[in-house]
């Protein structure tokens, strides 16, 4: 099933915060993040693997509610570099009838203007 | 090391016509993905090999959809006959193993069926 995250776009100045949302609603395994600029493939930024876990990425961390079935990305003081559409990505575990296979939410633009 | 190399980067084609098109993933990776993107649906999962052998195909869309990897520095996935719904940006993406680790997109094809 297609996680789902929220919000949809969101436009910010330089510096600013923001926050990524993507949920399931299904158990999950892991979760990954990746960062598309307009026009080029997809860039891994991080995965997840357990619940509460939470990891760094230059100003760009995540966590990981294994439990709630969710997972955030949180952008810190945002560059215009950040600009882009985030897409989080989910896997079920195997175990609980999962295909071993990494599901993609449609994705959040995200535009920092100066 | 050169990421994985996608070919064509641009194919327009008209209905009913045959399309193929090249993945060379990463040497040493043992997982290659072929994705499909569209507004609409976002980043889909076509299939996804494992050393060679295709693990899952659930997302093919159809029987004109058929994909091979020969060897482990090569895969094709070809549309016969190609349709106007087809078109979409084709990536494909390699990993070291499965969906353990970061995942390796290629720059994509950008198919149109006119």
């Amino acid at each position: 099933q297609q996680p789902v995250q929220s919000p949809q776009a969101v436009i910010l100045r330089e510096g600013e915060d923001a926050v990524i949302n993507c949920s399931s609603s299904k158990a999950l395994y892991s979760v990954h993040w990746y960062r598309q600029k307009h026009g080029e493939a997809p860039v891994f930024l991080m995965i997840l693997l357990k619940g509460g876990e939470q990891k760094g990425h230059e100003k760009i961390s995540a966590s990981f509610n294994e439990k709630k079935q969710q997972s955030s990305l949180y952008l810190t003081a945002s560059q215009l570099s950040y600009s882009g559409t985030y897409f989080c990505g989910t896997e079920p575990p195997i175990t609980q009838g999962g295909s071993e296979k990494l599901v993609f939410g449609k994705g959040m633009k995200l535009t920092v203007n100066p | 090391d050169a990421g994985v190399i996608q070919s064509p980067r641009h194919e327009v084609t008209e209905m009913g016509q045959e399309v193929t098109l090249r993945c060379k993933p990463i040497s040493g990776h043992n997982s290659l993905f072929w994705y499909r993107q569209t507004m609409m649906r976002g980043l889909e999962l076509l299939i996804y090999f494992n050393n060679n052998v295709p693990i899952d195909d659930s997302g093919m869309p159809e029987d004109r959809f058929s994909a091979k990897m020969p060897n482990a520095s090569f895969s094709t996935l070809k549309i016969q006959p190609s349709e106007p719904r087809d078109s979409a940006v084709y990536f494909c993406a390699s990993s070291l193993d499965s969906y353990t680790g970061e995942l390796f997109f290629g720059e994509g094809s950008r198919l149109t069926v006119l």
